[in-house]
C-alpha cells in the first residue's frame, strides 16, 4: 500500500506535555499534509509541507519532513485538552493524482 | 471556517431506500471529493471530480454514484441502501492547482442503514 502509516496509533498525555506523532510513506511525494479530526466531524487542515522543505511551524505545531527516510513528524507543544482528536497525514504521491490519507493517530490530552 | 456544507448530518433509513447525500461549497473550487470513513479508521476515496461534468471513481469500490452539474454542488446517491453502506461520508473540495493543495472538509453525514 502507498498509504501513509502513522505511529503511534494512540497517544495519551497530560496537559502541558508535548505530543509527537510520525508518518512514514513508501514512494516519492510532492507534498505532505497534516489534518485533525474531532470525533464524528470532518477533517481540518493543519499544515502543508512541500517535498523541498524540511520544517514548518504554525503556532504550537511543528512539522518536519525527511524525504531520505520517507517520514514526517508532527509535534504539538504545550498540549491542551482541546487538542484531543485524531491526526492524519496525507500524501500527494508523485504521478498518483490522489491525496492518500494515513491510518491516523488518536491523541488524548488529559487535564 | 470552511464554506462547505453537507446535509443531512445524520440519516437513519431502511434497507432498499434510495438516498442522496448533499454537498455544496461556496469557494468556487473545481476539485471535489467524497470519502468514506468507518469509526476510528482511515479515509477511503470513493469519488472525485475535477470540474463540471467530470466524475471519477476512487480507490474504494462503491455502489454509489455522483454527479457534477454545477461547480458548487456534488451530490452522492445510493439507489438501494444496504446495511453494508453504514458509514460516515465526508465531502471535500480544493482549488485546481499543480498538485494537491489543502482540502476543505464538510462536517460529514453519518449514515445508518437498518
Amino acid at each position: 500500500s502507498q498509504q501513509g502509516e502513522e505511529d503511534p496509533q494512540a497517544l495519551s498525555i497530560q496537559e502541558g506535555e508535548n505530543a509527537t506523532m510520525n508518518c512514514s510513506y513508501k514512494t516519492s511525494i510532492n507534498n505532505l499534509q497534516w489534518y485533525r479530526q474531532n470525533s464524528g466531524r470532518g477533517l481540518v487542515h493543519l499544515i502543508l509541507i512541500r517535498s523541498n522543505e524540511r520544517e514548518k511551524h504554525s503556532g504550537r505545531l511543528r512539522v518536519t519532513l525527511d524525504t531520505s527516510k520517507k517520514s514526517s513528524s508532527l509535534l504539538i507543544t504545550a498540549s491542551r485538552a482541546a487538542d484531543t482528536a485524531s491526526y492524519f497525514c496525507a500524501t500527494d504521491f508523485t504521478g498518483f493524482q490522489k491525496l492518500v490519507f494515513g491510518t491516523g493517530t488518536r491523541l488524548l490530552v488529559s487535564p | 471556517e470552511a464554506d462547505i456544507y453537507q446535509t443531512p448530518r445524520y440519516l437513519v433509513i431502511g434497507t432498499g431506500k434510495k438516498i442522496t447525500l448533499e454537498c455544496s461549497q461556496t469557494m468556487g473550487h473545481d476539485k471535489m471529493y467524497w470519502y468514506q470513513q468507518d469509526p476510528g479508521m482511515e479515509l477511503h476515496l470513493i469519488h472525485y471530480s475535477y470540474g463540471v461534468n467530470s466524475t471519477e471513481k476512487g480507490d474504494l469500490s462503491s455502489e454509489s454514484t455522483v454527479s457534477r452539474i454545477r461547480t458548487e454542488h456534488f451530490p452522492l446517491t445510493l439507489e438501494s441502501a444496504r446495511p453494508s453502506h453504514t458509514s460516515q461520508y465526508l465531502c471535500a473540495s480544493s482549488e485546481l492547482g499543480q498538485g494537491f493543495e489543502k482540502l476543505f472538509f464538510g462536517s460529514g453525514t453519518q449514515l445508518s442503514v437498518l
